[in-house]
């Protein structure tokens, strides 16, 4: 199957900083890629939709210029956890449809897991 | 916006023994997908339902779409230990956008 990437996996950091991670389609092109986030032992909740060449797309409750995305190319977007506060620890997932395929067969990355301190 | 009410939150069974689960929504759905999520990894599709009344089967899993399109369920058979994670079910209106359940924790016993 498609395999999407994500960088770094594991992240901590002191609060104020910020901090970017990285969705990679590996062996496939995304127009569309998906942000998430998970807490503890919680379902997965759709923060944003990353749209490639235009501005991303915003789930009700979810702060665009603390959650700064970008989908550089057809197989890369980031986001940017600005001015990071321990209240944003999580575990953050990306996931990818592909051009070609049955668009609902996302493929996610495997999460990275942010610590604020 | 669209919940998904996913039950049980959590099973422990014996190794051998058939797993049901199953997910309910006020809202229609044209997709249902099931993942299992394995701790520090995200989510793996395991089935993708397309049609209402759909029933899918992939190896010892099998799942079906409701008549309403409003449910769903996933059963495992003959469990084994690799079956441990967390199972979520999700609905999707519009391609690629999911709604989650809560989950559903599975333990097995050796």
């Amino acid at each position: 199957g498609a395999v999407v990437s994500q960088h770094p996996s594991r992240v901590i950091c002191k609060s104020g900083t910020s901090v970017k991670i990285e969705c990679r389609s590996l062996d496939f092109q995304a127009t569309t890629m998906f942000w998430y986030r998970q807490f503890p032992k919680k379902s997965l909740m759709l923060m944003a939709t990353s749209n490639e060449g235009s501005k991303a797309t915003y789930e009700q409750g979810v702060e665009k210029d603390k959650f700064l995305i970008n989908h550089a190319s057809l197989t890369l977007s980031t986001l940017t956890v600005t001015s990071a506060q321990p209240e944003d620890s999580s575990f953050y997932i990306c996931s990818a449809p592909p051009l070609s395929g049955v668009l609902q067969e996302q493929f996610f990355g495997p999460g990275t897991r942010l610590t604020v301190l | 916006g669209q919940q998904l009410n996913q039950s049980p939150q959590s099973m422990f069974i014996q190794e051998g023994e058939d797993v049901s689960m199953n997910c309910t929504s006020s809202s229609i759905f044209n997709t249902w997908l099931w993942y299992k999520q394995e701790p520090g990894e995200g989510p793996v599709l395991l089935i993708a339902l397309y049609k209402a009344g759909e029933l899918t089967s992939n190896g010892r899993l099998t799942a079906q779409f409701g008549i309403t399109r409003k449910d769903s369920f996933l059963n495992i058979s003959a469990s084994i230990p690799s079956d441990v994670g967390i199972y979520f079910c999700a609905g999707e209106i519009n391609a690629g956008k999911s709604t989650f359940g809560d989950g559903t924790t599975l333990t097995v016993k050796p």
